[in-house]
């Protein structure tokens, strides 16, 4: 079974929608949770880390459920750059190794 | 501050021939990572390294693979001999340690802009 699993998607949705991403994680020891965006062919850069009480940065807003293993990710008004991978990452609590899911792919349609 | 770099950023070989890549990662970062991604796939650990010593190295596929970190600066990986399965994009990663909350920042990943290796 694979330590992070997302739906790969895509989603595609219209300008100004609210799209939501689920990640499950299979390790109830997994500590640290983040969301990265990846854009084509460039790398993947930090979008937010993922606090247990649940974080929001502008129209974005990320929520932990530890009793269910899964994390998610909100988007409000959606905007044509919003549009890329996005990466569930988790980190166990023994050393310190990332798990990456496979990503979901949004585009943003005008 | 500089980021991640990698070098090179293409690389296509034949079967059987020797890649290196280069990673530099961000000056005092002790972390640093590589991971693969072959098409289709998620991101996969390769290994980690603090400073110099290889903390985990449960992700290298096989023995063809080699990395080192020589003064626990920048890290090169080998891949000797290439076959076709090796290819897909390596990506480097570093952070600044191991331990701290997330709100310190400590276990933010930053990474390079990834070597894209092509094997015929």
């Amino acid at each position: 079974r694979k330590e992070v699993e997302q739906d790969p998607g895509p989603f595609n949705v219209p300008e100004g929608a609210t799209v939501a991403f689920n990640c499950t994680y299979s390790n109830s020891a997994s500590q640290s949770f983040f969301w990265y965006r990846q854009d084509c062919r460039k790398e993947p850069k930090l979008l937010m880390s993922v606090y247990s009480s649940g974080n929001e940065d502008g129209r974005f807003t990320a929520q932990l459920n530890r009793a269910s293993q899964y994390i998610s990710l909100l988007i409000r008004d959606s905007k044509l750059s919003d549009s890329a991978t996005y990466l569930c990452v988790v980190i166990l609590n023994t050393g310190n190794q990332f798990y990456f899911g496979t990503g979901t792919s949004l585009t943003v349609i005008p | 501050e500089a980021g991640v770099t990698q070098f090179p950023s293409h690389s296509v070989i034949e079967k059987g021939q020797t890649v290196t890549l280069r990673c530099d990662p961000i000056s005092g970062h002790d972390n640093l990572y590589w991971y693969r991604r072959v098409m289709g796939k998620e991101i996969k650990f390769l290994l980690h390294f603090v400073k110099e010593s290889k903390q985990d190295e449960s992700g290298m596929p096989n023995n063809r693979f080699l990395a080192e970190r020589t003064g626990g600066t920048y890290s090169t990986l080998k891949v000797q001999p290439a076959e076709l399965e090796d290819s897909g994009v390596y990506f480097c990663a570093s952070s600044q340690g191991q331990t701290g909350t997330i709100s310190s920042g400590a276990n933010v990943l930053t990474f390079g802009a990834g070597s894209r290796l092509t094997v015929l």
